[in-house]
């Protein structure tokens, strides 16, 4: 049974550039998550996706945007990188039934922008 | 808002016992999660307490008191491989988003 997969491992882009991160949840789960999570820092959450729609968003500004496909996987873009955008970009998945239990991280991308 | 708070850094030796302290300021509190993250990697689930009280699961416990904010995660028999940070993360006000408090890095040695 794969768990939660992400692609790619690492990125690298400039200032201004576009980066699409995916991801693919955990055989069973139905919704992502994404987080971002800086040197140092705690993961903190982007959005979540449920049904192909955005069901919750954290602070974060309208170029971090997201998609989920009917297959349940999901894309996360980030337009205009700055170069504060630069951490490690965890996707996480759990079942759709809302009950806050345990979620499911996959190994996270790690974007550079320079 | 939430305020989760916990050590930033911790050491401690091979075959010692560890309690990493974790404190949090919230509303509506639905559960907190324990996660542990080695370097580089996702972090995994290690538990989840609801009511108030001890789980006890292997070499790890996971301790809960609601009215005084406070969660403790107990390691024990520690081992090289439990170098990792460890991440606090509150369930609240009808959420299902967990927020996360900024880890504990715990360093074994021997």
């Amino acid at each position: 049974d794969a768990g939660v997969t992400q692609s790619p491992t690492h990125l690298i882009k400039t200032r201004g550039q576009q980066v699409t991160l995916r991801c693919s949840p955990k055989s069973g789960h139905d919704t992502v998550s994404w987080y971002q999570q800086a040197l140092g820092q705690g993961p903190q959450f982007i959005f979540q996706y449920y049904e192909e729609e955005e069901r919750q968003r954290g602070n974060f500004p309208d170029r971090f945007s997201g998609h989920q496909f009917p297959n349940y996987s999901s894309e996360l873009n980030v337009n205009a990188l700055l170069l504060g955008d630069s951490a490690l970009y965890l996707c996480a998945s759990s079942p759709g039934s809302g009950s806050g239990g345990e979620q499911y991280f996959g190994p996270g991308t790690r974007l550079t922008v320079t | 808002g939430q305020n989760i708070d916990q050590p930033t850094e911790m050491t401690a030796t091979e075959g010692a016992i560890v309690q990493i302290n974790c404190t949090y300021q919230t509303s509506g509190f639905n559960g907190l999660f324990w996660y542990q993250q080695h370097a580089g990697e996702a972090p995994t689930f290690l538990s989840y307490n609801v009511l108030d009280g001890l789980e006890e699961k292997g070499r790890f416990s996971s301790f809960l008191s609601r009215s005084k904010g406070y969660s403790y995660l107990l390691l024990k028999e520690l081992q090289m491989k439990d170098s990792a940070s460890y991440l606090c993360a509150v369930l609240s006000g009808g959420s299902y988003i967990p927020t996360f408090g900024r880890g504990t890095s715990l360093i074994v040695h021997p």
